[in-house]
């Protein structure tokens, strides 16, 4: 496609619920990053995949969130029992990985507001 | 560890004068530094790197910026601000060695133009 892709928009969850956030990067690129905004913050990074291989995932913020990039494409960010300090924007990105140049920018999709009441 | 400060919450520019977002950085080694623009309800839009070169890159939009290695800054330019500039801008950083590829951000500067 021509931009990155996140699905859904909007969510809202109820506190201890379970959530699966989508994104679709841009055709061919190989690198992929997962980021957190919470309101008034900027992004914070939650992990990074290079093709299938998930080479980052120190920021994760607890055992209950769950990235994978099974097939080198698509993406799913999964956050089990979800709680209220979960509530922010999650934000997916993707490069063109340059071998060891790795100084392309990110480009980034509009992001999956959830919310946990 | 690498950081990013946005000193500023808030800047305010008159449309036609020219506009200053300020940035400074915290990283070992050489830095690549990125500026994001981020409308309302819209993703981070990319607007210019510095990676290597002239300290002085030009990025979209008439925006440029300017890296000073001593002073740690990446301070955005525009010479002439329009009332369409009005977004909140991010400064980003990552370092320069193959392993590290995550941006750290600062915390954003609302920038508003007033006609």
């Amino acid at each position: 496609g021509a931009g990155v892709s996140q699905s859904p928009r909007y969510k809202v969850a109820k506190r201890g619920q379970d959530v699966a956030l989508r994104c679709d990067p841009i055709s061919g690129h190989v690198s992929l990053f997962w980021y957190q905004q919470a309101l008034g913050q900027g992004p914070e990074f939650l992990t990074y995949f290079q093709n299938e291989a998930q080479l980052d995932k120190s920021g994760l913020p607890s055992d209950r969130f769950f990235a994978e990039r099974p097939e080198g494409s698509v993406s799913t960010l999964k956050i089990q029992r979800t709680q209220q300090e979960d509530s922010a924007v999650y934000l997916c990105a993707s490069s063109i990985y340059q071998g060891a140049r790795m100084n392309t920018e990110a480009f980034f999709g509009q992001g999956t507001r959830l919310t946990v009441v | 560890a690498q950081s990013v400060a946005q000193p500023e919450d808030q800047v305010n520019v008159a449309e036609g004068n020219p506009l200053t977002v300020k940035c400074t950085y915290s990283v070992s080694g050489n830095p690549y530094l990125f500026w994001y623009v981020q409308y309302p309800n819209r993703g981070l839009q990319f607007l210019l790197k510095y990676i290597t070169g002239d300290n002085l890159v030009k990025g979209s939009y008439g925006f440029e910026a300017e890296f000073n290695k001593s002073q740690t800054s990446f301070h955005l330019k525009k010479p002439s601000a329009l009332v369409s500039d009005s977004a909140l801008y991010f400064c980003a950083v990552r370092k320069s060695n193959f392993g590290n590829e995550k941006l750290t951000f600062g915390t954003g500067t609302r920038l508003t133009i007033i006609p």
